[in-house]
């Protein structure tokens, strides 16, 4: 069974600072993937990035990076130079049996300060 | 616009009167999915299903039940609602495997 654990529920952040938000999976699959979305306060579900276990660089979305290490378990999103606009609730999220099923861990809170 | 369409945005009920939640999609994807959202414990899969006629639980099955008898709508049925499932819903659909999810933009479902 799949298992996402995002250990940080609450973080704030000077603006123009970078940011990491961990994420930690255990999947018993040899092929997966992560996900990671973001929820603002008007609650909609913005797709950010993915990345494949597969998938020999990092992969990479504007200001989005995802810093995966395999060994370690861990796919944590790197946002470059914040802005206010990212304050937001983040989810990463492993699929199960393709994209059948996908667990979500339980999200970090995002705060960007001014 | 590609997108997908849930309705009510807000739906206020009393226990045990039956309410739908419709679902809809315009990409001609496979696969839909719902899923509600509770403080603390992110998103949880009610039910997902592959394709047309074919629907599987997902992790919260329980008092809920779905149908897809065309490609493009998936919606979400209470038969008989109670406070456990207030909460927020989405409904979500990808065109396959490792594809990203296009979620809709929410259901905020009181049941008193």
């Amino acid at each position: 069974a799949q298992k996402i654990t995002q250990t940080q529920p609450g973080m704030f952040v000077q603006e123009k600072e970078a940011v990491t938000l961990d994420c930690t999976y255990d999947t018993s699959d040899q092929s997966y993937g992560l996900f990671w979305y973001k929820q603002p306060s008007s609650g909609e579900m913005i797709f950010l990035i993915y990345q494949g276990s597969y998938d020999e660089q990092n992969a990479t979305e504007g200001r989005y990076s995802l810093n995966f290490q395999k060994a370690r378990k861990s796919a944590n999103l790197v946002i470059s130079a914040s802005q206010l606009g990212d304050s937001a609730m983040y989810f990463c999220a492993i699929p199960r049996l393709g994209n059948e099923k996908l667990t979500f861990g339980t999200g970090t809170r995002l705060t960007i300060i001014p | 616009e590609a997108q997908v369409t849930q309705n009510p945005r807000y739906l206020i009920t009393v226990t045990g009167k039956k309410l739908t939640v419709t679902c809809s999609q315009n990409m001609n994807h496979e696969y839909m999915s719902w899923y509600r959202q509770d403080p603390g414990l992110g998103l949880r899969q009610i039910y997902y299903s592959m394709n047309v006629e074919v629907t599987d639980k997902g992790d919260v099955p329980e008092g809920y039940k779905v149908s897809r008898k065309e490609k493009r709508n998936f919606p979400l049925i209470l038969e008989s609602p109670s406070p456990n499932q207030t909460s927020l819903y989405f409904c979500a659909s990808s065109p396959g495997d490792y594809s990203p999810l296009h979620f809709g933009n929410g259901t905020r479902l009181t049941v008193t």
